[in-house]
């Protein structure tokens, strides 16, 4: 069975500071990898998935299958990045996501 | 475009009641889901539809049984009601087939049980 660990619950940041959220799984096949993130107030949203390579607000995240992670980092936190923060897997194939238990970040004015 | 709809918003609910808590979408994703969020927990999977008339069971599907009639529709009941079940239920739904399909999440009904 998949498993995804996000080991930080909470995360204060001062703004302009870096940010990294880790994510690590646990999966023998072929992983789709991916972060999700809730604003306060607003549902639940895609910001990127590992096949796109690409950065979504400034956040960018790389799959690191010799260490079956996928971390999430943005160089400069503003304030609007203040959210709750997913990792989810996929199995190749499969429509199903398994979630990690969340990151809550703060940034610090 | 609405995308997906849940109802009620929110519903406090005496244990031991029955309840039916609503999900839509209008874009003719066939695979719909359904997730409670739980401080600490994350998100975890009760049921899921890839498509319409088929249900299957996700992580946590014991209190809870689900169905689906049509594309559009994907109901989730608690047929008797306990406090464990207080949560945040999100309803989701994704285009079948194909890699890294995208999952939509609707707004959330806040469930409390007395």
């Amino acid at each position: 069975a998949q498993r995804v660990t996000q080991p930080e619950k909470l995360l204060s940041v001062f703004k302009g500071a870096p940010v990294e959220l880790k994510c690590n799984y646990s999966y023998s096949g072929s992983p789709e990898l991916f972060w999700y993130v809730q604003y306060s107030r607003q549902r639940l949203q895609l910001l990127l998935r590992h096949i796109s390579r690409e950065s979504i607000k400034g956040f960018t995240a790389d799959l690191n299958k010799g260490e079956t992670s996928f971390h999430l980092k943005k160089p400069f936190a503003q304030e609007e990045d203040s959210a709750m923060y997913y990792c989810a897997l996929r199995r190749y194939g499969n429509n199903r996501l398994a979630f990690g238990k969340g990151n809550q970040v703060v940034v610090i004015p | 475009i609405a995308g997906i709809t849940q109802a009620p918003t929110s519903q406090i609910l005496a244990a031991g009641r029955r309840m039916t808590l609503r999900c839509t979408q209008d874009m003719r994703h066939n695979a719909m889901y359904w997730y409670r969020q739980d401080l600490g927990l994350g998100l975890r999977l009760i049921h899921y539809s890839n498509t319409a008339g088929t249900t299957g069971k996700g992580e946590v599907p014991d209190g809870y049984s689900v169905s689906r009639a049509n594309t559009d529709d994907f109901p989730l009941t608690l047929a008797s009601a306990v406090p464990s079940q207080t949560s945040v239920y999100f309803c989701a739904s994704s285009a079948q087939g194909g890699s890294y399909n995208e999952q939509f999440f609707g707004p959330g009904t806040r469930l409390t049980v007395l």
